[in-house]
Order: structure tokens, then sequence, then C-alpha cells
């Protein structure tokens, strides 16, 4: 079975600055998909970004960028220049990736609030 | 599209009493899901469905049960619904195309 860790419960940075969140993850499958996802106050689960773990190339999305190492099974969420509305509950979650009979579901870590300041 | 939707947004049960918690999606997606949020949990699969008239349990399914007639609709129903049951209730479906989920709003369910 699969197993993701957060271990920051919170976090706070002001408004323009850079925050890192960590997540770290448990598998022994190799075909696989990470993501991260926000979850504002109105409690909508929105996708900010996603990675292939065949891929290299660490994924980017604006001011979204992680830190993917498949060795270490660590999958960190960079957000730059920090705004506002970027406060949020923010989710890692694992899925296996196709071909197997636990496609589809995802595994979640327990979450990260993030505050962001004036 | 109106992607995922769910109804109801929120609901007050007392233990015991059964409800019925809808969920469709209008993106022709295969595979659909429920998932229940609790404080400090994040989220957890309680079931989900590959295709019409099949479904399959998840991590969490006992007192939930669902069906799937359809492609669009998957359904969750509590049958004696129990104060254990109180959380906020997702459902998402999956594009085979990306591999990514796309939830519903969610229902926030309260059981007395």
């Amino acid at each position: 079975a699969q197993t993701v860790t957060q271990s920051q419960p919170e976090m706070s940075v002001q408004e323009a600055e850079t925050v890192t969140l960590s997540c770290t993850y448990d598998t022994s499958e190799s075909n696989y998909y990470l993501f991260w996802y926000k979850q504002p106050p109105s409690r909508q689960m929105i996708l900010v970004i996603r990675q292939e773990a065949y891929k290299q190339q660490n994924a980017t999305e604006n001011r979204f960028s992680v830190n993917f190492q498949k060795a270490a099974k660590s999958f960190s969420l960079k957000i730059s220049d920090s705004q506002l509305g970027d406060t949020a509950m923010y989710f890692c979650a694992f899925m296996k990736g196709a071909g197997g009979t636990s496609y589809g579901k995802l595994t979640f870590g327990q979450g990260t609030i993030l505050t962001v300041h004036p | 599209n109106a992607g995922v939707t769910q109804t109801p947004k929120f609901q007050v049960l007392k233990t015991g009493q059964s409800m019925t918690l809808q969920c469709a999606q209008d993106m022709n997606h295969e595979y659909m899901s429920w998932y229940r949020q609790d404080p400090g949990m994040g989220l957890r699969l309680i079931h989900y469905s590959v295709g019409a008239g099949i479904t399959d349990q998840g991590e969490v399914p006992n007192g939930y049960n669902v069906s799937r007639s359809t492609t669009e609709d998957f359904p969750l129903r509590l049958l004696s619904a129990a104060p254990s049951q109180t959380s906020v209730y997702f459902c998402a479906s999956i594009d085979w195309n990306s591999d990514t989920q796309y939830f519903g709003p969610g229902t926030r369910l309260t059981v007395l």
C-alpha cells in the first residue's frame, strides 16, 4: 500500500515571497503520478500541478513548480511570488499508473494549511 | 461542460436515517469515485467505479453503498446514518487522457 506524508501541518509566508511545501511518499510501484491539490475555504479541490514518475523533468505551472526526487521519494511544491489568493489547504496525492487494479485510486497526505500574509 | 456536480451541498441527518448523495459528470469519464474528508486525515476513498455496472470498495466502504447504472451518475447511499459518517464527501471522475481526477464541489454531511 502507498502512503503519503506531509510533515508541515501549517505554513505561513509573506506576500510576494517564496514558500516550499514538503511531501514524501512510499511505494514499490514504478509507474505512478503525483499531484498537488489546493483546497481554499470554498472547499473545492483544485488541481495545482501533476508529475509523471517516468519524467525526470520537474513540472511547472506558472508560479508553481515541484522538486521531484524519485530516489528519495520526495515531491515538494514551491510557490513563487505568493499571493493572498494562495491561502488554502494544500494536499499532496499519489496515484498508481494505468494498467493495474489500483489505477485511479488517490492516496492523500494529511494536508498543509498555507497562510499568505499581506 | 458542467464538470462534476454534487447535490446537496449541505445535509443534516438524524442517526438511523438514510439518504443518497448524488454525483453526476458530463465529461463521459468511465472512472468515478467517492472520497470523504475528515479533519487532519486528508481524503480517503470510499467506493469507486471503472464503468457502468462495475463498482468496488475503497479504503473506508463500511456503511455506504454505490451503484453505477449509467456513465454519468454515481450515487452514494447511506443506509443507516451514524455520527461517525459526519464528514465532507467528494465525488471525482478521471480523465484518462491526462490521468487526472476532477472533483465535485463536495457535500457537507452532519449526522446528529
